[in-house]
């Protein structure tokens, strides 16, 4: 299985920064790199696919980039609903499908 | 749009099996391109992934839950389900499923959830 390693684990940061959230693969993965968004009680929500495009209706602050193992996801000026747990998922060799263990961003 | 939702018991004893059904609205099942799929999340922790069905009756399942899980496909009610069989506490989270879309040469992400049932094992 192909494991996924999300750094950091958790995250505190304050409204109109600049956030990264890194994503690791244990195997090249080429592209096929998702990130969701989840907020308590909530379904995870899909904000990027194939490593670098946005989801319709997803504002535009949200982007990702990388391949192969290294992955980023950014989010340029944060915005108070943007506060919530953050998770990769990979689809290159599957089954089975594996998540990265998610990151919690929290309010500073 | 497309909008799924999940039903069933909240509430399985331990060595039954667990039961759920997902009805789809808002589109076919039955349309291609997509799998359907079930995941998973332990009280407070992360995703695991279940397992997956093509419309057809393909399947694709964790091999960690391989022996236990059965994904079957009803087209003509719109809906798909999981049975997991001999649960334990360790099978007690909140079950969602999803449409899985896949693209040939780019990967499948999941897209839309249901909003998820929570179900616990206990006697």
């Amino acid at each position: 299985d192909i494991q996924m390693t999300q750094s950091p684990s958790s995250l505190s940061a304050s409204v109109g920064d600049r956030v990264t959230i890194t994503c690791r693969a244990s195997q090249s993965i080429s592209s096929y790199l998702n990130w969701y968004q989840q907020k308590p009680g909530k379904a995870p929500k899909l904000l990027i696919y194939a490593a670098s495009s946005l989801q319709s209706g997803v504002p535009s602050r949200f982007s990702g980039s990388g391949s192969g193992t290294d992955f980023t996801l950014t989010i340029s000026s944060l915005q108070p609903e943007d506060f919530a747990t953050y998770y990769c998922q990979q689809s290159y060799s599957t089954p089975p499908v594996t998540f990265g263990q998610g990151t919690r961003l929290e309010i500073k | 749009q497309v909008q799924l939702q999940e039903s069933g018991p909240g509430l399985v004893k331990p060595s039954q099996t667990l039961s759920l059904t997902c009805t789809v609205s808002g589109g076919s099942i039955s349309s291609g391109g997509y799998y359907w799929s079930w995941i998973r999340q332990h009280p407070g922790k992360g995703l695991e992934w279940i397992g997956y069905i093509y419309y057809s009756g393909s399947t694709y399942y964790n091999p960690s839950l391989k022996s236990r899980v059965t994904i079957s496909v009803d087209t003509s009610k719109n809906q798909f389900s999981l049975k997991l069989s001999s649960v334990t506490a360790a099978d007690t989270a909140v079950y969602y499923c999803a449409r899985d879309s896949v693209v040939a040469a780019r990967g499948d992400w999941f897209d839309p959830w249901g909003q998820g049932t929570l179900v616990t094992v206990s006697s």
